[in-house]
C-alpha cells in the first residue's frame, strides 16, 4: 500500500499569492514524523518543515506552513506569497517511529510547482 | 558548514559495465543514506548506515548492487553489472545520530546515472 501520496502531479501559480500542495499518508504506527522537501532543477532536496505526529500545533518556517489533520491523515504544505524561486519539485515524506535515531524516509511521488511573474 | 558531497555528478555507461559514486557526509554525521530516485519518482532508500555498520539494506538489489562505509565516514555504492532499469539519480544523505524532531537528512547534489 502506498504510504505517501500526492496527487498533484502539477500545480502553478501567481507571484505573491499563496498555494497549498496536498499530501495524504497511511500508517498504523502511533509515532510518526512528517517532512517536506524541495528539489530545484539543481538536483538537491531542501528540507523544509517538519511535523511530529504528538505536535499539538501546525509547523510553521517563514513562508512555509503545514497544514496537519490527523484524523484526515493529511499533512498540506500551504507556501504564502509565492516567490519565482519556488518553482521546483516537492515531497512529501514521512518517518515511522518518531522518536528513533533510524529515520527511514519513504516518499511520495512528487509535485512540480511553477510561479508565473 | 560543508554539505554532504558526491561525485561524479553525471555518470554515463552502457549496460552490464560497472560504476561507483562516492559519497563524503557532514562532518560529525553518524548515520549515511544511499536513495535511488528514478525520474518522475520520490527517492527511495537503499541502504542506511550507523557509522560503519548496516542498518537497512532490506530494498537494496544485493546481486548487483553493493555499499561499503569504510571507517565510518565515506561511503561508496557500486553497481555491477549495470541494466537499463539503473539509470537514475542516486542521491546520498546523512543525519545525526540522536532522536528528535530536528534530526533531518540532508542531501548531497546527488549522480545522475544514465545506462545505454
Amino acid at each position: 500500500a502506498q504510504k505517501i501520496t500526492q496527487t498533484q502531479p502539477g500545480m502553478f501559480v501567481q507571484e505573491k499569492e499563496a498555494v497549498t500542495l496536498d499530501c495524504t499518508y497511511d500508517t498504523s504506527d502511533p509515532s510518526y514524523g512528517l517532512f517536506w522537501y524541495k528539489q530545484p532543477s539543481s538536483g538537491e532536496m531542501i528540507f523544509l518543515i517538519y511535523q511530529g505526529s504528538y505536535d499539538q500545533q501546525n509547523a510553521t518556517e517563514g513562508r512555509y506552513s503545514l497544514n496537519f489533520q490527523k484524523a484526515r491523515k493529511s499533512a498540506n504544505l500551504v507556501i504564502s506569497a509565492s516567490q519565482l524561486g519556488d518553482s521546483a519539485m516537492y515531497f512529501c515524506a514521512m518517518r515511522e517511529g518518531q522518536n528513533t535515531g533510524f529515520q527511514k524516509l519513504v516518499f511520495g511521488t512528487g509535485t512540480r510547482l511553477l510561479v508565473s511573474p | 558548514e560543508a554539505g554532504v558531497a558526491q561525485s561524479p555528478r553525471y555518470k554515463i555507461i552502457e549496460k552490464r559495465q560497472s560504476v561507483a559514486f562516492w559519497c563524503n557526509p557532514i562532518s560529525g554525521h553518524a548515520t549515511l543514506y544511499w536513495y535511488q530516485q528514478i525520474l518522475g519518482q520520490g527517492p527511495k532508500l537503499l541502504i542506511q548506515f550507523q557509522n560503519n555498520g548496516v542498518v537497512d539494506d532490506s530494498q537494496l538489489p544485493k546481486d548487483r548492487f553493493s555499499a561499503e562505509r569504510l571507517k565510518g565516514v565515506d561511503s561508496t555504492l557500486k553497481i555491477q553489472p549495470a541494466k537499463l532499469e539503473d539509470s537514475a539519480v542516486y542521491l546520498c544523505a546523512s543525519s545525526l545520530d540522536r532522536t528528535g524532531s530536528d534530526n533531518e537528512q540532508f542531501f548531497g547534489p546527488g549522480t545522475r546515472l544514465t545506462v545505454l
